[in-house]
């Protein structure tokens, strides 16, 4: 079974600093990558997804990920947070109908 | 608007007492999934289905059961026999249960909080 790893639980950092959650899967076959961000008190939401091509992937405000296969990771990025930046963020691997979540990175920008 | 609905947003159930959440889209999705999600295990899959009259275990089926009657709606009851039920659980469609060769994106549901007193 897919296994997928956020390294951090807890991510605290000011306004304009820059940011970068890891994830790492288990599974070296074919997967897709996803990042979903829960807002406080809002659904589950796409951030990004990788499924082929260019592993450098550009999602919805100002985050994006890398894929490095031979990582087996797929990194979120964002140069500069805001403080809406503050959620809840998962990775998850798709590995054929299913799809894995890691535990989750809270993350708190300070004003 | 479409989207999915899951109501109702809170619910407290008695140990012993079997409890039916409810899940609808309007997207015109195949495929649904529910899941559970737990403080610091993220989201962990409980039964999924690929069409209507179908459904298949996800990873913790032990103490759950769903029927897919209408392609809208995948109601999930939490039984008695589920030893801790008291959870967010979250619903969630997509296009179709397709291999890896597709592009297939999950939307959620809002939620329901689930307390067991």
């Amino acid at each position: 079974a897919q296994s997928v790893s956020q390294h951090n639980h807890h991510v605290i950092l000011s306004e304009a600093a820059s940011l970068e959650l890891g994830c790492n899967y288990s599974y070296g076959g074919t997967v897709n990558l996803f990042w979903y961000v829960q807002y406080p008190g809002q659904h589950l939401q796409l951030l990004l997804k990788y499924f082929s091509g260019d592993p450098l992937v550009k999602g919805i405000k100002g985050f994006e990920a890398e894929f490095i296969k031979s990582k087996f990771s797929f990194n979120l990025r964002k140069p500069s947070v805001q403080w809406s930046d503050t959620a809840e963020y998962f990775c998850a691997v798709k590995e054929n109908y299913k799809l894995s979540f890691g535990a989750g990175t809270t993350v708190t920008v300070r004003a | 608007d479409g989207g999915i609905t899951q109501s109702p947003k809170y619910l407290f159930r008695k140990e012993g007492q079997n409890v039916t959440l409810s899940c609808e889209q309007n997207l015109n999705h195949d495929a649904m999934y529910w899941y559970r999600q737990d403080p610091g295990q993220g989201l962990r899959l409980i039964y999924y289905s690929q069409i209507v009259n179908d459904f298949q275990k996800g990873d913790i089926a032990e103490g759950y059961s769903v029927s897919r009657e209408k392609k809208e709606s995948f109601p999930l009851t939490v039984t008695s026999a589920q030893k801790n039920p008291t959870a967010f659980y979250l619903c969630a469609s997509s296009i179709g249960l397709l291999g890896p060769e597709r592009a297939d994106t999950q939307y959620f549901g809002p939620g329901t909080r689930l307390t067991v007193l």
